[in-house]
């Protein structure tokens, strides 16, 4: 079976343009994560879906990210408008439930942002 | 309020040597899971093994020993006859009750060198 699957890879993108980071759950996994890795701030959950549900939003940082899971295969993560200190590397995971079960992740999204 | 400190940051061993990477955690809930992660230079997080506050019994797994001790709110990993493929940062982390949110430690980075 597939693992989490994020694109793109790489992103490049100018201050003040739109990103869109997507990932698609591995299948069955009830559970997804948005994550975002800095060398400030190491690993944080920005937000979390159960069953296509935001459950908690308390990680994402400010009005300028939003999240959506329109269906169980595929997610997005939006900022508008992107700023410098947003890039970083965003992780995708998925969880088959939640509780304390193991979290498999993307191999991430590389934005910066100029 | 939950926390994972890893008051390591880097290391270096030679290849061959054992390795202990530490893992201190804080929670006030009495059911937590720990979990260790790997990440190597290509960038991906790679579980490696989940543990439930039930469960004080270490595990083995090649190479790779995990020692969970209660009492002094510790998963310490420890490597056996390190490799270079084992280079990689390793993260420990900490979900609580029936949250599904992962609070990760800052990392520890391990250079083995040949």
């Amino acid at each position: 079976d597939a693992g989490v699957i994020q694109s793109p890879r790489h992103e490049v993108t100018e201050m003040g343009q739109e990103v869109t980071l997507r990932c698609k759950p591995i299948s069955g996994h009830d559970y997804l994560f948005w994550y975002r890795q800095t060398m400030m701030r190491g690993l944080e959950l920005l937000i979390y879906f159960n069953n296509n549900v935001p459950i908690d939003d308390s990680g994402m940082p400010e009005d300028r990210f939003s999240a959506k899971m329109p269906n169980a295969s595929f997610s997005t993560l939006k900022i508008q408008p992107s700023e410098p200190r947003d890039s970083a590397v965003y992780f995708c995971a998925s969880s088959l439930t939640g509780g304390g079960n193991e979290q498999f992740f993307g191999p991430g999204t590389r934005l910066t942002v100029l | 309020a939950q926390k994972v400190t890893q008051a390591q940051t880097e290391i270096s061993v030679v290849e061959k040597e054992d390795v202990t990477l530490d893992c201190v955690y804080e929670t006030r809930d009495t059911t937590y899971y720990l979990f260790w992660y790997k990440q190597p230079p290509s960038g991906e997080l790679v579980f490696l093994i989940r543990r439930n506050s039930f469960d004080e019994q270490n595990e083995i797994s090649g190479r790779y020993s995990w020692n969970f001790q209660k009492s002094t709110s510790s998963f310490n990993f420890t490597i056996t006859a390190s490799q270079v493929v084992d280079s990689a940062v390793y993260f420990c982390a900490l979900s609580t009750g029936a949250n599904s949110k992962l609070t990760f430690g800052k990392g520890i980075t391990l250079s083995v060198r040949p």
